[in-house]
């Protein structure tokens, strides 16, 4: 069975600091991979996907980046942390199928980043 | 464009009651449709997905949806409340849009409490 780890769990980070989010899934090849993050009072976003190695698309304009390294390894970061960066950061990856909107997307246990 | 609105932060039930959490969405391509779980600190868990083969959709833990092409809604239901289904609940729409991304567009969600 296919399974999709987040770490670290929790983060509390400094205005300005370097963050670096990892999430590995495991049980399959080849998936989609989003970032999604959750902020209070904003509901769910998708900031960045990923159909393959090396393969980045940006849906907002941020102080985030994104990289896919190896085929089931995705990792946000960013150079300098700004307080509206606080959120709870969720990974999801979906089968690689004929179209993308047909599959299921299944989440990771999120994130919390508070930047202080 | 796609969008879902969610009618209710917060709802409120007694155990054993009828739950409904209502999701109404827009979409200018046929919609695939999914419900969403959340419990504290966690991440997402599906409970159904609508992919227009039928308009009545099963989920886990006793939950339903219908699709209402008319009423633009897939409301979802539950017969009997539990005490375990207290979490904040998430409504959410893709398609085939002019990219083949996946995106998940996500309602604002609802808090639903089960009271004793």
């Amino acid at each position: 069975s296919q399974t999709i780890h987040q770490w670290p769990a929790t983060l509390v980070q400094p205005v300005g600091s370097p963050l670096s989010l990892e999430c590995t899934v495991e049980g399959t090849s080849n998936p989609n991979l989003y970032w999604y993050r959750q902020a209070a009072g904003r509901g769910l976003q998708l900031l960045f996907y990923s159909v393959g190695i090396g393969q980045i698309s940006s849906e907002v304009p941020q102080n985030l980046s994104a990289s896919r390294p190896q085929d089931r390894q995705f990792i946000l970061s960013s150079k300098k942390l700004l307080l509206s960066d606080s959120g709870f950061y969720l990974c999801a990856w979906s089968a690689r199928g004929l179209w993308a909107f047909q599959e299921t997307q299944y989440f990771g246990p999120g994130t919390r980043l508070l930047v202080l | 464009a796609q969008s879902v609105t969610q009618l209710g932060s917060h709802v409120s039930v007694s155990e054993g009651a009828l739950v409904l959490l209502r999701c109404n969405y827009s979409s200018s391509v046929p919609p695939y449709l999914f419900w969403y779980v959340q419990y504290p600190n966690q991440g997402l868990q599906l409970l159904l997905k609508y992919t227009s083969a039928a308009t009545l959709v099963k989920g886990i833990n006793g939950f339903e949806a219908e699709f209402k092409k008319s009423e633009t809604s897939f409301h979802l239901t539950k017969p009997s409340a539990h005490m375990s289904d207290a979490a904040e609940y998430f409504c959410a729409v893709t398609g085939r849009g002019s990219s083949n991304t996946g995106k998940l567009i996500f309602g604002q969600g609802t808090t639903l409490q089960v009271k004793p």
